[in-house]
């Protein structure tokens, strides 16, 4: 059975850094693309990072140079380091496996940006 | 501008049919780009409801279906039925952003 649990969102101030990490099971996060989509209260879906199967990424211009994704394969992992956050970075992370569309979602981690 | 726009808002009664529409750019849709739907219950994660502009997934009941023409995409819901109520999203990929891309999503009332 497919299953990605996200872990790692919270509260943290202005100008900090948190590392979210997605753990797969019932697949290999190598063979498929990975996809990081937030959710801000409220607002709709935004595509923040993505990690492909050869390893190639992508970011929105709203994270790029803040936000760095990476893959574990020997513990099945993706990852999202997010540094010098902002209060308009305040969302439900979601982490999606891509194949035909994202065809799988965790259940998402709230990361909070507040002084 | 890189952009997905589908309509804020659709409703309609229960049994009725409803439509849902994603207009893009000659960027993404309109490049040949796949197209999907998603759909989100209130409180929960996203649930791939069509991809490839016209396939479900296994589970997906057929009273979904989507289409493409030109530079847009639909999403149509028979049989409307009160479970139906949700967010629904349109996503492809935009070549200008080399990335993906959601429309702004449409909140879907059962009247």
């Amino acid at each position: 059975e497919v299953q990605l649990v996200e872990t790692g969102g919270g509260l943290i101030q202005p100008g900090g850094s948190l590392r979210l990490s997605c753990a797969a099971s019932g697949f290999t996060v190598s063979s498929y693309y990975m996809t990081w989509v937030r959710q801000a209260p409220g607002k709709g879906l935004e595509c923040v990072s993505v990690i492909y199967s050869g390893g190639d990424t992508y970011y929105a211009d709203s994270v790029k140079g803040r936000f760095t994704i990476s893959r574990d394969n020997s513990r099945n992992t993706v990852s999202l380091q997010m540094n010098s956050l902002r209060a308009e970075d305040t969302a439900v992370y979601y982490c999606a496996r891509g194949d035909r569309g994202l065809d799988y979602w965790g259940q998402g981690t709230l990361v909070t940006v507040s002084s | 501008q890189s952009v997905l726009t589908q309509p804020p808002s659709v409703s309609g009664a229960p049994g009725q049919r409803v439509t849902i529409s994603c207009t893009g750019s000659s960027s993404n849709i309109g490049a040949g780009y796949d197209v999907h739907w998603y759909q989100q219950l209130p409180g929960t994660a996203p649930k791939l409801l069509i991809y490839g502009h016209i396939n479900r997934p296994s589970g997906v009941p057929d009273r979904f279906s989507g289409s493409k023409s030109g530079t847009s995409a639909s999403l149509a819901i028979t049989g409307l039925q009160a479970e139906d109520e949700a967010d629904y999203y349109c996503q492809s990929y935009d070549s200008s952003l080399s990335g993906p891309l959601f429309g702004g999503g449409t909140k879907l009332t059962v009247l």
